[in-house]
This record gives C-alpha cells, structure tokens and sequence, in this order.
C-alpha cells in the first residue's frame, strides 16, 4: 500500500538552531501533505497543509514564518523549525492522501530542544 | 468547521472481552468519511477502520466494527475479543470528501485492555 516516509523519527537540538523534517510519498503522488503537531496525550493538531508548487496554508495561531514548509515536488514535502525552542519540543507528523484513499500517515518525528 | 467529540478519555477492558468506543461529531456536510485511528505507545498512526457516510451499512474489519448513525451523528468502535496488543489510544476523525480534505480528530481514548 501506499507509503509516507518520514525522517528523521527523531532529533535533538540546542535552542536557537533549525531543524528540517522531510515526508516522502513513496509509491504515490501526494498532491497535498498535511502537518500534525501532537503534544504528550494529547490528539492531533492540523498546523499546516501544503500543496504541492504553492504556498502553504496555515492554521489559525500557527506562525508561518517559524514554521516553514516547502513542497516543491509532488513526492517530497519539508516542515522546518526555525530557531527552535524548548517549547516547540513536540510530535510532528505528516500525511498525505492517495487519491481516494485514507490519509497516510508517516512514522513520526519526536523534536526535543534543550 | 466540523467538530469531533470523544467523550472517555480512559477505558479499560478484560482480556476477550468486548468494548465500545463513544464518538460523536457535528457537521453540516452530507458526505464525509468517518475514521478510527489506534495510535500505540510506538506514536504510529494505524487505520483501524473507516465508513462512507453515503453507506448505510456499518464498516467491519475482523473484530473491530462501527455503530454509525448519520443523523444521531454518532459513531462508535467495538472491539470485540480484546488482545493485549488493542492497548492504544483511539482517534475518532472526520474528512470531507474531496482530494484536499484534511482530519479532524477527537481528543482520543486510552484503552487499555488488561488480564
């Protein structure tokens, strides 16, 4: 079945640096990739969706400019944290559609920012 | 905006026995799919089954069935014969129909299924 690859599954980095998340849609195109943050016990929040040669759009109380995400193929979407901090630490996850298929999801990155 | 409502934060249920999962949703749409995510301490998120809002008949997939009743707005998980391995939470969501849908999940169940 159809395959989103996320990476890394998890990192750690120092306040104030970047991190790049990547999703892959391994066997299928994903015209739109949707970002989830999800804190400890908590569900799945919609950050962003990303559409594959445009902009992304934003929820509501998400900054955009902290959050940053590209999608400049139909088979790779990136979510950036830029100058992370320790309150950004969270889940985030990915998914995307298969045409009429149920949203896949990828594995997952756990962000820690010390 | 739809809205998804999971009201049991917490479940616990014996080892073969069998146990429902409350969700409810509001929405003005007439199609839409409806879901149950199981998202184990891994964090990964599984399907576990989905319905068509268009079907009447209720989706099953081996011991996990749905009660959906559309104009109750209301769709249930039964887990019957619970493993050990059901311990997870579980995720009701709501997509519009359409190629850019996004999920909408409830705030989720812990389930625990025990000896």
């Amino acid at each position: 079945g159809a395959v989103v690859s996320q990476h890394p599954s998890w990192v750690i980095c120092k306040s104030g640096t970047s991190v790049k998340i990547e999703c892959r849609s391994l066997d299928f195109q994903a015209t739109t990739m949707f970002w989830y943050r999800q804190f400890p016990k908590q569900s799945l929040m919609l950050m962003a969706t990303s559409n594959e040669g445009s902009k992304a759009t934003y929820e509501q109380g998400v900054e955009k400019d902290k959050f940053l995400i590209n999608h400049a193929s139909l088979t790779l979407s990136t979510l950036t944290v830029t100058s992370a901090h320790p309150e950004d630490s969270s889940f985030y996850i990915c998914s995307s559609h298969g045409g009429n298929s149920p949203l896949h999801f990828g594995n997952g990155t756990r962000l820690t920012v010390t | 905006a739809q809205t998804v409502t999971q009201s049991q934060p917490e479940m616990s249920v014996q080892e073969a026995e069998t146990v429902t999962l409350s969700c409810t949703y509001d929405t003005s749409e007439n199609n839409y799919y409806l879901f149950w995510y199981k998202q184990p301490p891994s964090r990964q998120m599984i399907l576990v089954i989905r319905q068509e809002a268009y079907k009447q008949q209720n989706a099953t997939e081996n011991r996990f069935s749905v009660n959906f009743q559309k104009a109750a707005k209301s769709f249930s998980l039964k887990i019957s014969d619970s493993q050990l391995g059901d311990t997870a939470m579980y995720f009701c969501a709501f997509m519009k129909t359409g190629t850019a849908s996004k999920l909408t999940f409830g705030t989720g169940t812990r389930l625990q299924v025990t000896l």
